[in-house]
């Protein structure tokens, strides 16, 4: 089983629509995540953080569940320029690294 | 915030010849790199660890003596692929930490796409 599963889409979306990403992680002792967004042929670049409470930054919501070992994304309202891959990194702080997932391609359309 | 420089951004080499990558960390010291691989639509993969002053920590199933890594000072990191064959192509990226207060923020280099024929 990967540390980090991600369904790698592509989830091809009109503008203006409401779309959600899910994550799962293997390792239960897993202390921070975080959602990166990459572009072709491009470095990661970060998007937002997770906490547990859940956060929201702009059209973005990201969730976190430890008990299920869960983690979405929610992006409202698409754009254009939201048509990328958006990795679920995972960071494991006894072996001090980050976990990527495979990524989710999202593509918004007109 | 923090920048990362890597370059080359492209490089096409020869079978058998040697590839040199550079992270450079150019407003604050990274006393921690990172060095990653991507194959087409595959997740970013650890390959080491580079610690200034000492020597890097490689992860399994990657070939120290075919990967060298150098982390000579606190703003450079080197990466040679040594002897690349095709199977060596891929996008290659470097991460950098440290002076950040946790391992857990990284900032990426532009990656380095490298294919060999």
């Amino acid at each position: 089983r990967k540390e980090v599963e991600q369904d790698p889409g592509p989830f091809n979306v009109p503008e203006g629509a409401t779309v959600a990403f899910n994550c799962t992680y293997s390792n239960s002792a897993s202390q921070s995540f975080f959602w990166y967004r990459q572009d072709c042929r491009k470095e990661p670049k970060l998007l937002m953080s997770v906490y547990s409470s859940g956060n929201e930054d702009g059209r973005f919501t990201a969730q976190l569940n430890r008990a299920s070992q869960y983690i979405s994304l929610l992006i409202r309202d698409s754009k254009l320029s939201d048509s990328a891959t958006y990795l679920c990194v995972v960071y494991t702080g006894t072996a001090s690294k980050l976990t990527f997932g495979t990524g989710t391609r999202l593509q918004v359309t007109l | 915030g923090a920048v990362v420089s890597q370059h080359p951004s492209w490089v096409i080499c020869k079978s058998g010849t040697s590839v040199k990558i550079e992270c450079r960390s150019l407003d604050f010291q990274a006393t921690t790199m990172f060095w990653y691989r991507q194959f087409p639509k595959q997740s970013l993969m650890l390959m080491a660890t580079s610690n200034e002053g000492s020597k890097a920590t490689y992860e399994q199933g990657v070939e120290k003596d075919k990967f060298l890594i150098n982390h000579a000072s606190l703003t450079l990191s080197t990466l040679t692929v040594t002897s690349a064959h095709p199977e060596d192509s891929s996008f290659y990226i470097c991460s950098a930490s440290g002076g950040l207060g946790t391992n857990e923020k990284l900032f990426f280099g532009s990656g380095t796409q490298l294919s060999v024929l």
